[in-house]
């Protein structure tokens, strides 16, 4: 099967731009989910979705960051205006439901996310 | 609160070495799951392994083996006889699915093999 598509692969902006990153999940995954990975750290949940509504935003940072995922299918993450500390590898996850036997998490390569 | 802690920052170790990556972990949950994933220079997320709260037997994989133990919160990896190709970053990680299922990633071990 096809794997978690995301695009583009890297970005570089200005502060104070906007940017947005696309992902498409596997086919049939309800559940999807935003990674933030600032450079020497683990990746941070930004907001998980399930289906087309969001479960969990609440490191979500809602004055810059937005998220949809409209059609329950592909989602995007937007940013705006973009800061200097936003510089970060964005993942994309997805899984066929809320992964409660702690199986099928799948990451794309992510968009590496670089404000100047 | 759930947290992941993986103290060794980084480690540098010559082929053919044996080497251990820690992990501690917090969380109130009786059922959880513990991953490790590896994350090569090309920057996706390689799922190694998984264990359920529930399971405490130690488990090996080729080079690589797992050892749980809720007495101290702790699931190490240790990869014997190391290769150059074992350099990348580990990540150890927490799920609770009661909860919403999301992975709590410690910060990662840079781990570098030297010829």
């Amino acid at each position: 099967e096809a794997g978690v598509a995301q695009s583009p692969r890297y970005k570089i902006i200005e502060k104070r731009q906007s940017v947005a990153f696309w992902c498409n999940p596997i086919s049939g995954h309800a559940t999807l989910y935003w990674y933030q990975q600032i450079l020497g750290q683990g990746p941070k949940l930004l907001i998980q979705f399930q289906n087309n509504g969001v479960v969990d935003d609440s490191q979500l940072p809602k004055d810059r960051f937005s998220a949809e995922r409209l059609k329950g299918v592909d989602s995007t993450l937007k940013i705006q205006p973009a800061k200097l500390e936003d510089s970060a590898v964005y993942l994309c996850a997805s899984s066929l439901d809320t992964p409660r036997d702690g199986y099928g998490y799948t990451f794309g390569s992510g968009t590496r996310l670089t404000v100047v | 609160a759930q947290k992941v802690t993986q103290a060794q920052t980084e480690i540098s170790v010559v082929e053919k070495e044996d080497v251990t990556l820690d992990c501690v972990y917090e969380t109130r949950d009786t059922t959880y799951y513990l991953f490790w994933y590896k994350q090569p220079p090309s920057g996706e997320l390689v799922f190694l392994i998984r264990r359920n709260s529930f399971d405490e037997q130690n488990e090996i994989s080729g080079r690589y083996s797992w050892n749980f133990q809720k007495s101290t919160s702790s699931f190490n990896f240790t990869i014997t006889a190391s290769q150059v190709v074992d350099s990348a970053v580990y990540f150890c990680a927490l799920s609770e699915p009661r909860r919403t299922g999301k992975l709590i990633f410690g910060q990662g071990t840079e781990l570098s093999v030297k010829p």
